[in-house]
């Protein structure tokens, strides 16, 4: 079965740092692009970050940009984001996608259940 | 950045009704558009890739059309297990989503 995992979420102070992780399993995880989308409560969809199969093409929504980085380890079949000084407004509930091709002309066919985050003193 | 606007922002409707949600993109995006349903909960689901390509599994009263700038997604009769919210996706330049068009019960 194909599926995703995410994990590391929680509650953070502002200024913070935290670590999602997203474990892949049943495809071929080095095939795809892989990113982070998030969602705030009561909000619409809001991508995040886009890694290439291979790390070399990376991108980032400007509300996180020099804040987040995403990376992955094709030998762990893992995704993460590592966030740092975090803000209220980055209380969301975060998911990890896959491309649907390895050529990206086919959005996300597969989605995780999502990690929260929670930024609040 | 690409900018995408979905309208309306909700949507009042009946079964068996013909339903059409329309998404505008900033700057031509060629056919690299895609639809999604989310129910509540849940992860969002893939619908329509490349403006009109119709994912494994979903039903065909869901169809997608457009080019460029302006696209349309279709359901030719609502079912109750169709009312949820819809978003529309570029995949021409990084990915974006609009905002969002949510169905439901008239």
């Amino acid at each position: 079965e194909v599926q995703l995992v995410e994990s590391g979420g929680g509650l953070v102070q502002p200024g913070r740092s935290l670590r999602l992780s997203c474990a892949a399993s049943g495809f071929t995880f080095d095939d795809y692009a892989m990113h982070w989308v998030r969602q705030a409560p009561g909000k619409g969809l809001e991508w995040v970050s886009g890694i290439s199969w291979n790390s070399g093409s990376i991108g980032y929504a400007d509300s996180v940009k020099g804040r987040f980085t995403i990376s992955r380890d094709n030998a762990k079949n893992s995704l993460y984001l590592q966030m740092n000084s975090l803000r209220a407004e980055d209380t969301a509930l975060y998911y990890c996608a896959k491309d649907g091709d390895s050529s990206g002309q086919k959005a996300f066919d597969i989605w995780g259940q999502g990690t929260m985050v929670t930024v609040s003193s | 950045d690409i900018q995408m606007t979905q309208s309306p922002s909700t949507l009042s409707a009946s079964v068996g009704d013909r339903v059409t949600i329309t998404c505008r993109a900033s700057q031509s995006i060629s056919s690299w558009l895609a639809w999604y349903q989310q129910k509540p909960g849940k992860a969002p689901k893939l619908l329509i890739y490349k403006a009109s390509s119709l994912e494994s599994g979903v039903p065909s009263r869901f169809s997608g059309s457009g080019s460029g700038t302006e696209f349309t997604l279709t359901i030719s009769s609502l079912q109750p297990d169709d009312f949820a919210t819809y978003y529309c996706q570029q995949y021409n330049s990084f990915r974006g989503f609009g905002q969002g068009t949510k169905v439901e019960i008239k």
